[in-house]
């Protein structure tokens, strides 16, 4: 099947600092990834759609200066919180569009907490 | 933004019970599906239906896709304690995103 690896799954990072997210389809290339925020108890909120080559599309209310987005190959795109705020604390999770499975196969997450 | 309402919201239930949940939208999808999400995991797939009036089992799941292509439910027969989480619908356009119910988070007691 259609394996999506998210790492980390876990982190903790200073206010202030910027991390990154990696989001990388194991099995298959990937031209379209991504990017949800889920916060505790609520649904999965897309924030952008990362395009292999190009710029990602960001919705509506996402900073794309603070959540900048690089899908530089097919199987890899990056999700970098810059400046984290305790706010911007959440699960973060991608999901890439595979042909051989139906469609959106979900990595498992990263669990961000800024102090 | 979300464009799916999905209900209920929670459900406790029994071992052994029969659960029932839905999702409905003002918008048509060609694609609706079902996904389950354990604790601290990422969403996993449970059952994909393509066609309007298509009714789909898994295992102990049934899922259909309604006739209007605005609505889907999915139903769990003799529930068993592992069946606990949350559980979203999604709805799929062609050339679109994927936009997600809120969530039906089940609660099953042994």
């Amino acid at each position: 099947g259609a394996v999506v690896s998210q790492h980390p799954s876990r982190v903790i990072c200073k206010s202030g600092t910027s991390v990154k997210i990696e989001c990388r389809s194991l099995d298959f290339q990937a031209t379209t990834m991504f990017w949800y925020r889920q916060f505790p108890k609520q649904s999965l909120m897309l924030m952008a759609t990362s395009n292999e080559g190009s710029k990602a599309t960001y919705e509506q209310g996402v900073e794309k200066d603070k959540f900048l987005i690089n899908h530089a190959s097919l199987t890899l795109s990056t999700l970098t919180v810059t400046s984290a705020h305790p706010e911007d604390s959440s699960f973060y999770i991608c999901s890439a569009r595979s042909d051989r499975a139906y469609g959106y196969t979900f990595g498992s997450g990263t669990r961000l907490t800024v102090v | 933004g979300q464009q799916l309402n999905q209900s209920p919201q929670s459900m406790f239930i029994q071992e052994g019970e029969d659960v029932s949940m839905n999702c409905t939208s003002s918008s048509i999808f060609n694609t609706w599906l079902w996904y389950k999400q354990d604790p601290g995991e990422g969403p996993v797939l449970l059952i994909a239906l393509y066609k309007a009036g298509e009714l789909t089992s898994n295992g102990r799941l049934t899922a259909q896709f309604g006739i209007t292509r605005k609505d889907s439910f999915l139903n769990i027969s003799a529930s068993i304690p592992s069946d606990v989480g949350i559980y979203f619908c999604a709805g799929h356009r062609v050339g679109n995103d994927m936009r997600f119910g809120a969530g039906t988070r089940l609660t099953v007691k042994p």
